[in-house]
C-alpha cells in the first residue's frame, strides 16, 4: 500500500496557485518526499523532492511541515498545461535499497 | 540531453506469446527501473537494475523477467502472455548516489489480443 494520502481530486483557476496536499504521517526518517506528475499518455516527470526543509525549482515549490507527517506542492501561477495527475510519494533511495510506490495521485484540472 | 527512451512505443500481441521490451536509460544513469500501468490502474513496481544486477523486484510472477546490458540500457521480458498483461510499461533510470531521482520515459503500449 501506498504510504501517502492524497485527494483524487482538485480543480485551479488558471493564473493561481495550485496547492496540491499530500499526507504521509508514517514516514520514516531517511525517507525523502518526492512528487511526480503524469499528463495523459505520457511518462510521469519529476518534479521536486525534499528531506525535511522546504524546496524550491522553476517548477514548483515543496513545503514540508516540521514533523514531516504532511507536505504541499506549490504550482506558482497554474496553466493549462499544468492539468495532469499528480503523485506524492515517499522514497528511501540507497546503493543497495530502493522501493517505491505509487498511489492514485490527484488528479488536477486547471480551468480557464 | 536525451531522456529515457523506449522501444518499440506499441506492441501487439496474442495469448501466449513473448514480448520483449527496451529501454535506455539517461547518459550517466547506472539504476533502470520498469513499472506496469494497467488502465485505470496506479504504477506497479516490476524491477529494479543497477550495476547490471538485478536488485529487487515487485510482486510480479516470475515469467516477467529482464537484465541489463554493460551499457546500461535493459529489457523486459514477459513470456506466456495474458490478457492482463495489457497495460503501458513504463521504464525510469536514475543516477549513482542516494536519492537521485528517477526519471521516466514515455512507455511502451503492449496490447494482448
Amino acid at each position: 500500500d501506498a504510504k501517502t494520502t492524497q485527494p483524487p481530486s482538485m480543480d485551479c483557476a488558471e493564473g493561481r496557485a495550485a496547492n496540491l496536499p499530500c499526507n504521509h504521517s508514517t514516514i520514516s526518517g531517511n525517507e525523502y518526499v518526492y512528487w511526480y506528475r503524469q499528463i495523459h499518455s505520457q511518462g510521469p516527470q519529476y518534479i521536486i523532492h525534499g528531506l525535511k526543509n522546504n524546496e524550491t525549482n522553476e517548477m514548483a515549490s515543496l513545503i514540508i511541515t516540521e514533523d514531516r507527517k504532511s507536505s504541499t506542492l506549490i504550482l506558482p501561477h497554474a496553466t493549462l498545461r499544468d492539468t495532469a495527475v499528480y503523485y506524492c510519494i515517499v522514497r528511501v533511495s540507497e546503493t543497495s535499497y530502493d522501493k517505491v510506490i505509487f498511489g492514485p495521485g490527484t488528479s488536477l484540472s486547471v480551468i480557464p | 540531453e536525451a531522456g529515457v527512451t523506449q522501444s518499440p512505443t506499441h506492441l501487439i500481441k496474442t495469448r501466449g506469446q513473448q514480448a520483449t521490451l527496451r529501454c535506455s536509460p539517461i547518459s550517466g544513469h547506472t539504476s533502470v527501473y520498469w513499472y506496469q500501468q494497467a488502465l485505470g490502474l496506479g504504477l506497479q513496481f516490476l524491477l529494479w537494475y543497477d550495476e547490471g544486477e538485478e536488485r529487487n523486484r515487485g510482486n510480479f510472477p516470475p515469467r516477467f523477467s529482464g537484465r541489463q546490458f554493460p551499457n546500461y540500457s535493459s529489457e523486459l521480458n514477459v513470456n506466456a502472455l495474458e490478457l492482463e498483461d495489457s497495460a503501458l510499461y513504463l521504464c525510469a533510470s536514475s543516477g549513482r548516489g542516494s536519492n537521485q531521482p528517477q526519471h521516466f520515459g514515455d512507455g511502451t503500449r503492449l496490447s494482448i489480443l
